[in-house]
């Protein structure tokens, strides 16, 4: 079974500028999760959908964070200007979510590493 | 929200030692995972553990949700085990992230 896919691994840009972190959960997952991890700390929930609905977007900087599930299945994650402080890990995860026992067991992908400059 | 506490923060063992990792949560779950970050970054599933125990080669996890507390055994480290170890719990379908238990297993 294939994991949880991400890209770009890596991706560095200046202030100001925007960029998109793309994500494809596993195959029948109905919960997508993006996650921001700045260095020494635990993830941070940014927003959770359901399907292609947001369940929790509370975390989210909506002034230049936006994030789409439009079809259900892959998701798009955009920083429209970047800070410096954004510069952090963005991960994805997905969980079956379709109720019953495991439907909350997350599994994540590599993550994609941004530096802000 | 909820409160995740982890312990102890950082943690050094010789390889072949044991040890024991606490995740405190403040209130009741309906989920708890325990995860290792490799020094890649990567995140991997230990554990799905919301109540009970569960093991798993050298490795086992104790979930006591009545007293809001789960506990991770590491038995006979070795140097891969090295790394951060995250507890993360769901609350009324949210989650929440211990900020890691670091650990550095020498050879």
């Amino acid at each position: 079974e294939a994991g949880v896919a991400q890209s770009p691994r890596y991706k560095i840009i200046e202030k100001r500028q925007s960029v998109a972190f793309w994500c494809n959960p596993i195959s029948g997952h109905a919960t997508l999760y993006w996650y921001q991890q700045i260095l020494g700390q635990g993830p941070k929930l940014l927003i959770q959908f359901q399907n292609n609905g947001v369940v929790d977007d509370s975390q989210l900087p909506k002034d230049r964070f936006s994030a789409e599930r439009l079809k259900g299945v892959d998701s798009t994650l955009k920083i429209q200007p970047a800070k410096l402080e954004d510069s952090a890990v963005y991960l994805c995860a997905s969980s079956p979510g379709a109720g019953g026992r495991g439907q909350y067991e997350q599994y994540f992908g590599p993550g994609t590493r941004l530096t802000v400059t | 929200g909820i409160q995740v506490e982890q312990s102890p923060p950082d943690l050094i063992l010789q390889e072949g030692a044991n040890s024991t990792l606490r995740c405190n949560f403040s209130d009741s779950v309906n989920n708890l995972q325990w995860f290792h970050q490799n020094p890649w970054g990567q995140l991997i599933n230990l554990f799905y553990i919301p109540s009970g125990t569960k093991q798993n080669g050298r490795l086992s996890a104790t979930t006591v949700a009545t007293e809001r507390y789960s506990l991770l055994y590491i038995s006979s480290s070795q140097t891969t085990d090295s790394g951060v170890y995250f507890c993360a719990v769901v609350n009324f379908n949210k989650f929440y992230f211990g900020s890691g238990t670091k650990l550095n297993v020498k050879p």
